[in-house]
């Protein structure tokens, strides 16, 4: 088993809707939870934290369920602009930093 | 935001040749940088990770004689590729540990390396 999973997707919808993934993770000792954004071709860059607590930040927000160990990320009113892969980060230290393969979400007009 | 950069953002070479790519933490101090390789269409890969004044700790797999990096500085670290070939051609990206907590990866744009 993977230590962090994804559903590779595609997720194919239409603009305006609202979309969610999924992350798992194997390490119940993990502690810190990223959501971070790949373009095509280009670096990843931090779309946002994930806290226990949840958070927001427009129309994403982030949830940690340390329960059954997922994270997810909640999209709404999707932008043609969103259409990326999204990767799931969870660390377990410093320097035990496991990246998801991505989830590909593409939005249509 | 924390900037990271690196360099060349492309750069082909013949097959045999060694090709060293730099990353940079230009606004902030990175204890601890990483390495990582994408195929197309691949996720990324964690090649090493890199600690500023010790010997970088290699993912199972990669050749620590063939992919040598060097972390001299909080603000530097370098890939070198040696005696590159072809299925070497990849895009490599660094990243440096920065944030409130120590915990944010931050990306460079990426090295994409070609071998000919």
């Amino acid at each position: 088993r993977k230590e962090v999973e994804q559903d590779p997707g595609p997720f194919n919808v239409p603009e305006g809707a609202t979309v969610a993934f999924n992350c798992t993770y194997s390490n119940s000792a993990s502690q810190s939870f990223f959501w971070y954004r790949q373009d095509c071709r280009k670096e990843p860059k931090l779309l946002m934290s994930v806290y226990s607590s949840g958070n927001e930040d427009g129309r994403f927000t982030a949830q940690l369920n340390r329960a059954s160990q997922y994270i997810s990320l909640l999209i709404r009113d999707s932008k043609l602009s969103d259409s990326a892969t999204y990767l799931c980060v969870v660390g377990s230290g410093a320097s035990k930093i496991i990246f998801g393969s991505g989830t590909r979400l593409s939005i249509r007009p | 935001g924390a900037v990271v950069s690196q360099h060349p953002s492309w750069v082909i070479c013949k097959s045999g040749t060694s090709v060293k790519i730099e990353c940079r933490s230009l606004d902030f101090q990175a204890t601890t940088m990483f390495w990582y390789r994408q195929f197309p269409k691949q996720s990324l890969m964690l090649m090493a990770t890199s600690n500023e004044g010790s010997k970088a700790t290699y993912e199972q797999g990669v050749e620590k004689d063939k992919f040598l990096i060097n972390h001299a500085s909080l603000t530097l670290s370098t890939l070198t590729v040696t005696s590159a070939h072809p299925e070497d051609s990849s895009f490599y990206i660094c990243s440096g540990l920065g944030g409130l907590a120590g915990s944010e990866q931050y990306f460079g744009p990426g090295t994409r390396l070609t071998v000919t």
